[in-house]
């Protein structure tokens, strides 16, 4: 199972948007609606930001979304602040039962 | 209030055998629908998601690793047990435990991880 393929890094400057993609294939992504998002700080553990595509848990900013098309998830970060630097991830179910993770991006808020 | 730990050796050998445990709080195994997953990553590197125990005791595991890993459970303890076998230079990471949304496949709790170093 090959990992989901976001882009190594983005940038953005305070107050902007900026939108991560996560592109999978027809047996993972394209296929089911279990896909979710984890924000990670330096040395910490993984956040749950959004689960099965677009459903932000509660306590999570509303400037976190979620959306998905075809083979290819997005996370949207609107209003961008100093502390949303931090790496991203995203993962999926898959067909073979599996849990798959991308391969992470680096978010710098400039 | 949910929480997770993850325990075991911080150094192992190369050729032995890797066992960790979560110990975790506010919930139980043997509610319908719950799972634990076992999730690694290596310094610098990208997560990857090693294996799941479900309530009802059924097992899932990375299809790349199946051979080398066993998750078991224990609810009258509150705790799961992942082994891994044979371990490599390549399989040092941080290891995390964490819950699975109810009957889903994201993680709403993590514990704070757990970082394992292989030796040769």
């Amino acid at each position: 199972q090959s990992a989901l393929t976001q882009p190594a890094s983005v940038s953005g400057s305070p107050g902007q948007s900026i939108t991560i993609s996560c592109t999978g294939t027809s047996s993972d992504i394209g296929t089911y609606n279990y896909v979710s998002w984890y924000q990670q700080h330096p040395g910490k553990a993984p956040k749950l930001l959004i689960y099965d595509v677009t459903y932000r848990p509660s306590g999570v900013s509303n400037r976190f979304s979620g959306s998905k098309s075809g083979n290819t998830a997005s996370l949207t970060i609107s209003g961008l602040q100093a502390e949303d630097e931090a790496d991203y991830y995203c993962s999926s179910y898959t067909s073979s039962s599996n849990l798959v993770f991308g391969g992470g991006t680096r978010l710098t808020v400039l | 209030q949910v929480t997770l730990k993850e325990s075991g050796p911080a150094l192992v050998k190369a050729t032995q055998s890797l066992t960790l445990t979560c110990t975790f709080s506010g919930f139980s195994l043997n509610t319908v629908g719950l799972r634990v997953s076992w999730i690694r990553q290596p310094p610098g590197k990208a997560l990857e998601w090693l294996a799941r125990i479900d309530w009802d005791d059924d097992k899932f595991y990375n299809t790349s690793l199946k051979t080398r890993l066993t998750i078991s459970k224990d609810t009258s303890k509150n705790q799961v047990v992942l082994t891994m076998t044979n371990m490599d230079p390549v399989d040092t990471a941080t290891y995390y435990c964490a819950r699975n949304g109810y009957a889903s496949y994201y993680f709403d709790y993590w514990g704070q991880g757990t970082l394992v170093t292989v030796s040769s």
